[in-house]
């Protein structure tokens, strides 16, 4: 079974900054993964998401993440951080049929 | 332009009250879920419907029942509702490929309180 780890609950950065935000994942094959962002009092909204072909995926605001198949990762960056940035983020890995898993999310605060 | 709708936004119930959750979605989807969100937990699988005339458990079903109604509506009920079940509810649906690259496409959510 597929399982999604996200290193830290709460990061902060401060405004301009680099934003770096982790997820590993295991999986016994080739995945689907996927970042969604959640601002307050809202639904998860998709950033971007990795299926096949380039490993560097680029989201919506700026926002990439590079899939890793050697280290299983799938960490998020964007390079400079902006206060509409803080919210909870959240990666899914998928391999197939119905079978999507979220990691525990991972706050994002953003500081002037 | 809708997407997902979710309906109530919010509610509060007394602890053995029944209740319904509705969602509706206008994208053609073929699978629609069930998700709860509680704090440092992230999101569990309730129950999901792959195609409109089946439902299948998730992680966490247990106090809950589903009805696929049709392509669109897929409903989550509440049988006797237990402080337990305080939690935010969202709704979500996908396409529906096999391969599962698909996103998933989220409603607002539904916040439930069980006093």
């Amino acid at each position: 079974a597929q399982s999604v780890t996200q290193l830290g609950s709460h990061v902060s950065v401060s405004e301009g900054a680099l934003v770096l935000l982790r997820c590993n994942y295991s999986s016994s094959v080739p995945p689907y993964l996927f970042w969604y962002v959640q601002y307050p009092n809202q639904g998860l909204q998709l950033l971007l998401k990795y299926t096949t072909g380039a490993t560097l995926v680029k989201g919506i605001n700026g926002f990439e993440a590079e899939f890793k198949k050697s280290e299983t990762s799938f960490h998020l960056t964007k390079p400079s951080a902006h206060m509409s940035d803080a919210a909870e983020y959240f990666c899914a890995v998928s391999v197939g049929g119905q079978n999507f898993v979220f990691g525990p999310g991972t706050r994002l605060s953003v500081l002037p | 332009n809708a997407g997902v709708t979710q309906t109530p936004k919010f509610q509060v119930l007394k602890t053995g009250q029944s209740m319904t959750l509705q969602c509706a979605q206008d994208m053609n989807h073929n699978s629609m879920y069930w998700y709860r969100q509680d704090p440092g937990m992230g999101l569990r699988l309730i129950y999901y419907s792959a195609s409109e005339g089946t439902t299948d458990k998730g992680e966490v079903p247990n106090g809950y029942n589903v009805s696929r109604l049709n392509k669109r509506e897929f409903s989550l009920r509440l049988e006797s509702a237990a402080p337990s079940q305080t939690s935010v509810y969202f709704c979500a649906s996908r396409s529906g490929s096999v391969l599962g690259n698909q996103p998933q496409h989220f409603g607002d959510g539904t916040r439930l309180s069980i006093l």
